[in-house]
């Protein structure tokens, strides 16, 4: 079956343009997570949904960045204003249980450039 | 608060030779902790996990990982490196915020040189 997909793969935007980044998640999966990875680094947890639910968005850097997951199956994370430090690869991993524990599959990712 | 550490920001090893790739996590209690794998323009891949099981964690590609709470690190190795081993690699822990977040390390990239 198909894994996790996310779309667009690349996006540049410029600077005070909102973007929305999609995540399909594998079916029957659960739990939804949206991690930022900035170059070089390792990703960063931005948020986590149990099916339609969003149980954790401690990880958002601000109140530019929304998430949401109306129908329990695909995500959409949406970034307003964009600014230079949101260039990063976003990525998107779901599971088939609940929480953390079990195997998290992640999505090729998003690349967004801020110009 | 949850952090892992990850000695190594680069390693390079012949093909054939021993892989060591270390991670040390802080943590107030018994955690889970994984492996994950980064390919140049693939997505991440679990290679491994510890559940509170056995001590010594087989994963995929004959990679293996012993956790050692009296250390608290959780080292991955590899008896035999090859060349399609080469890519990033983080150690992962569950973060504290309702156990239901991740905490990556920040990376070790395994170079493999023929």
């Amino acid at each position: 079956g198909a894994g996790v997909s996310q779309s667009p793969r690349y996006k540049v935007a410029k600077r005070g343009q909102d973007v929305a980044l999609r995540c399909d998640p594998i079916s029957g999966h659960v739990s939804l997570f949206w991690y930022q990875q900035a170059l070089g680094q390792g990703p960063e947890f931005l948020t986590y949904f149990q099916n339609e639910a969003q149980l954790d968005k401690s990880g958002l850097p601000s109140d530019r960045f929304f998430a949401e997951r109306p129908e329990g199956s695909v995500s959409t994370l949406k970034i307003q204003r964009t600014q230079q430090e949101d260039s990063a690869v976003y990525l998107c991993a779901s599971s088939l249980g609940q929480g953390i524990i079990n195997e998290q599959y992640f999505g090729p990712g998003t690349r967004l450039t801020v110009t | 608060a949850q952090s892992v550490t990850q000695l190594d920001s680069h390693v390079s090893v012949s093909e054939g030779t021993p892989v060591l790739l270390r991670c040390n996590y802080s943590s107030s209690y018994s955690p889970s902790l994984f492996w994950y794998v980064q390919h140049p323009n693939k997505g991440l891949q679990l290679l491994l996990k510890y559940t509170s099981a056995a001590t010594l964690v087989k994963g995929i590609n004959g990679f293996e990982a012993e956790f050692k709470k009296s250390e608290t690190s959780f080292h991955l190795t590899k008896p035999s490196a090859h060349m399609s081993d080469a890519a990033e690699y983080f150690c992962v822990a569950p973060g504290i915020r309702y156990g239901q977040n991740f905490v990556f390390g920040p990376g070790t990239r395994l170079s493999v040189l023929p």
